[in-house]
């Protein structure tokens, strides 16, 4: 089964607001509310930033924000910060025998 | 808090197989699935599978097949994976993740496949 759809590289300056989408189909992200977001910078595990397609963990800047429409959900980040240069994932429960899928990733640069 | 604290880094060579272990503190061990997730060199993320730590019951993705085997020793709360006939592309790094509501991951494992 392909991964969840991501742009591979989106980019913003410091203040400006960004959004990443995550595509899926109707057996997962449109199914199931299970999407999380998770941030990776180099050499680090990956830490979420957002479950439950719209849930923030405690400690995670309320400049993140989670949404999802039909089949896609969406990560904002507000107030861009050079901090938040890292790579983002999003990943989603299937109904298929996956059970679970990650998309590509998305690069996030700080202009 | 919950902490998942996994084993150490491993070079193998190919055919061989490699034994990652995952220990879990701060929440009830046998209340939460334990995935495992992997991610090769300059590449994304790829869940390879899950266990029910109370039952033992796992679920492995397609391709991992008859190679992956997921394991856990509830006396210690840690989970383990078990990838046999290692392939060069089998080298990556192999977390594994706890789902509690929010997941939280392990530090990583590095495997190195190489003659």
């Amino acid at each position: 089964q392909s991964a969840l759809t991501q742009p591979a590289s989106v980019s913003g300056s410091p203040g400006q607001s960004i959004t990443i989408s995550c595509t899926g189909t109707r057996s997962d992200v449109g199914k199931y509310n299970y999407v999380s977001w998770y941030q990776q910078h180099p050499g680090k595990a990956p830490k979420v930033m957002i479950y439950d397609v719209s849930k923030r963990p405690s400690g995670v800047s309320n400049r993140f924000s989670g949404s999802k429409s039909g089949n896609t959900a969406s990560l904002t980040i507000s107030g861009l910060q050079a901090e938040d240069e890292a790579d983002y994932y999003c990943s989603s429960y299937t109904n298929s025998s996956t059970l679970k899928m990650f998309g590509g990733g998305t690069k996030l640069t700080v202009l | 808090q919950v902490q998942l604290v996994q084993s150490g880094a491993e070079v193998k060579k190919p055919g061989a197989s490699v034994k990652v272990s995952c220990m879990a503190s701060g929440y009830t061990f046998t209340g939460y699935y334990m995935h495992w997730v992997r991610q090769a060199p300059g590449q994304g993320l790829e869940w390879m599978g899950r266990i029910n730590p109370n039952s033992g019951d796992s679920n492995y993705v397609q391709k991992f097949q008859g190679r992956v085997t997921m394991t856990r020793d509830t006396s210690i709360s840690t989970a383990y994976m078990e990838l046999s006939r290692l392939r060069s592309d089998d080298t990556a790094i192999y977390y594994c993740v706890v789902d509690t509501g929010m997941d939280v991951w392990g530090q990583g494992t590095t495997v190195t496949v190489s003659s």
